[in-house]
């Protein structure tokens, strides 16, 4: 119940196109969902995130779609560049009872110039 | 502001030698962590607190342990160090209040022979 399940592991996109990247959660109790951009040898940083009020958010080039009955959400990167090249985490958090923040597994995606 | 940082950012250790990693935060957070980042298992939590002089378990805290003798520093310590405790390591902080964003150092990548 506590797992975030991340997909795909890997994925190759060309410059231009669409990323698409989706995770799966058990724990209706998460009401905090960000998503993590990491580059080599670089910790984590935060790059968009959403709550479970609202079904989209959009930053830029970056947009989460979450679907709440689903226990889904998935983060969009539209127009992908080279510079996006990293490995992505979603997560999943809750403010309720005991501390919990879990991460996916993550995604390392590579854009082809 | 520096943020998180992080020392050693490299160690290697023997089989059962001991070591201590340690955490620093410019900016005056509540709350600390210590994650491990393995290939294809993401980022799992350690242990962490929410104030000084204050810590709790996280998922994978066994063979570990830390102390939060000051606000702005978080100590991780490996008493008996294993191979299988061969991970990136990285602390992370967050204010009290908006707690849900987590500020990350650069990690520390330690291999144990």
């Amino acid at each position: 119940q506590q797992q975030v399940k991340q997909s795909p592991q890997s994925l190759i996109v060309q410059k231009g196109g669409i990323s698409i990247i989706n995770c799966a959660y058990e724990n209706t109790a998460f009401d905090y969902f960000p998503w993590y951009q990491q580059f080599p040898g670089k910790g984590p940083a935060l790059l968009i995130a959403i709550r479970p009020d609202v079904s989209e958010k959009k930053e830029g080039r970056f947009t989460i779609s979450f679907n709440k009955s689903a226990k889904q959400f998935s983060l969009h990167i539209m127009d992908s560049q080279p510079g996006d090249s990293a490995t992505y985490f979603c997560a999943a958090s809750t403010t309720a009872g005991t501390y919990k923040y879990i991460f996916g597994t993550g995604t390392r995606l590579k854009v082809l110039a | 502001n520096a943020g998180v940082t992080q020392t050693p950012k490299f160690r290697v250790l023997k089989t059962g030698q001991s070591m201590t990693l340690l955490c620093a935060q410019d900016m005056n957070h509540e709350y600390m962590y210590w994650y491990r980042q393995d290939p294809g298992m993401g980022l799992r939590l350690i242990h962490y607190s929410v104030g000084e002089g204050t810590t709790a378990k996280g998922e994978v805290p066994d063979g570990y342990n830390v102390s939060r003798l000051k606000k702005q520093n978080f100590l991780l310590g490996l008493e008996s160090a294993a191979p299988s405790q061969t991970s990136v390591y990285f602390c992370a902080s967050s204010q009290q209040d908006i707690w849900e964003k987590l500020f990350f150092g650069s990690g520390t990548q330690l291999s144990v022979l």
